[in-house]
C-alpha cells in the first residue's frame, strides 16, 4: 500500500527558505523506476508542478521557479525534500507530494497536501 | 513549455447528461496524458492515464478519447457524486503542464 505525506513549517516570512518533507511507504526511492514529484496549489487555484526526484537522483524542475528549487531525497528513511528559497508571498499553497515510476509517471498516489503559508 | 489549454472552465449539468471536458495541447503530447477529479479539501484523484486507460476502482461511467491534439474526458451518465473540478495533465515532455481545470456542478 502506498501512502505518502507531506509536512512542513506551516507559516514562514517573506524571504525565508520552505523546506518540505514528503515521508512514503509503499516503496523505496532506491528501487529501479521509483521517483517523486512535488505539486502545488494556490487556495482556489490550478495545480502546478514543481519537481520530480528519481531512484537514480536525476531531477527535473520547473524552469519558472527552477533558480529557487531545490529537490532531494534520504532513501533510508523513505523521504523526499523540496526546497524553496526567497519565498514571498505568491508561494502561499498547498504543497503535495505524489509517486511517479517509469511506467506510470502520471501522479497515481498522492499525499493529503501540506498548507503553506507565507506572510510578514 | 506545452500549453494545456482546458475547456470548459466550468460546466453546469444535470444528473443523467453526458458531460464531456477537453484539453488541447501546444505540441505533440503522444498519449502521454492523464485526468485528474478534485474535490473540495481533498488531494487530486487519477481518473484517466496514457489519455485512455481507466484507473483501477474508478467508475466505468468515466472514459477518455483522443483525436489529434485534444484530448477529452467523458461522463457517460453524470451523477451527483461527480461534481468537481476536473484537471488534465501531461507528462510528455518537462515542465510537466496541468490544465486550468474545469468546475463541474450540478444544475
Amino acid at each position: 500500500q502506498v501512502t505518502l505525506k507531506e509536512s512542513g513549517p506551516g507559516i514562514l516570512q517573506p524571504s525565508q527558505t520552505l523546506s518540505l518533507t514528503c515521508t512514503f511507504s509503499g516503496f523505496s526511492l532506491s528501487t529501479y523506476g521509483m521517483g517523486v514529484g512535488w505539486i502545488r496549489q494556490p487556495s482556489g487555484k490550478g495545480l502546478e508542478w514543481l519537481a520530480n526526484i528519481w531512484w537514480d537522483d536525476d531531477k527535473y524542475y520547473n524552469p519558472s521557479l527552477k533558480n529557487r528549487l531545490t529537490i532531494s531525497k534520504d532513501t533510508s528513511n523513505n523521504q523526499a525534500f523540496l526546497k524553496i528559497t526567497n519565498v514571498d508571498t505568491a508561494d502561499t499553497a498547498t504543497y503535495y507530494c505524489a509517486r511517479i515510476t517509469i511506467a506510470a509517471p502520471w501522479f497515481a498516489y498522492w499525499g493529503q497536501g501540506t498548507l503553506v503559508t507565507v506572510s510578514s | 513549455d506545452i500549453q494545456m489549454t482546458q475547456s470548459p472552465s466550468s460546466l453546469s449539468a444535470s444528473l443523467g447528461d453526458r458531460v464531456t471536458i477537453t484539453c488541447r495541447a501546444s505540441q505533440d503530447i503522444g498519449n502521454y496524458l492523464s485526468w485528474f477529479q478534485q474535490k473540495p479539501g481533498k488531494s487530486p484523484r487519477l481518473m484517466i492515464y496514457g489519455a485512455t486507460n481507466l484507473e483501477d476502482g474508478v467508475p466505468s461511467r468515466f472514459s477518455g478519447s483522443r483525436s489529434g491534439s485534444d484530448y477529452s474526458l467523458t461522463i457517460s451518465s453524470l451523477e451527483s457524486e461527480d461534481t468537481a473540478i476536473y484537471y488534465c495533465l501531461q507528462y510528455d515532455k518537462y515542465p510537466n503542464t496541468f490544465g486550468a481545470g474545469t468546475k463541474l456542478e450540478l444544475k
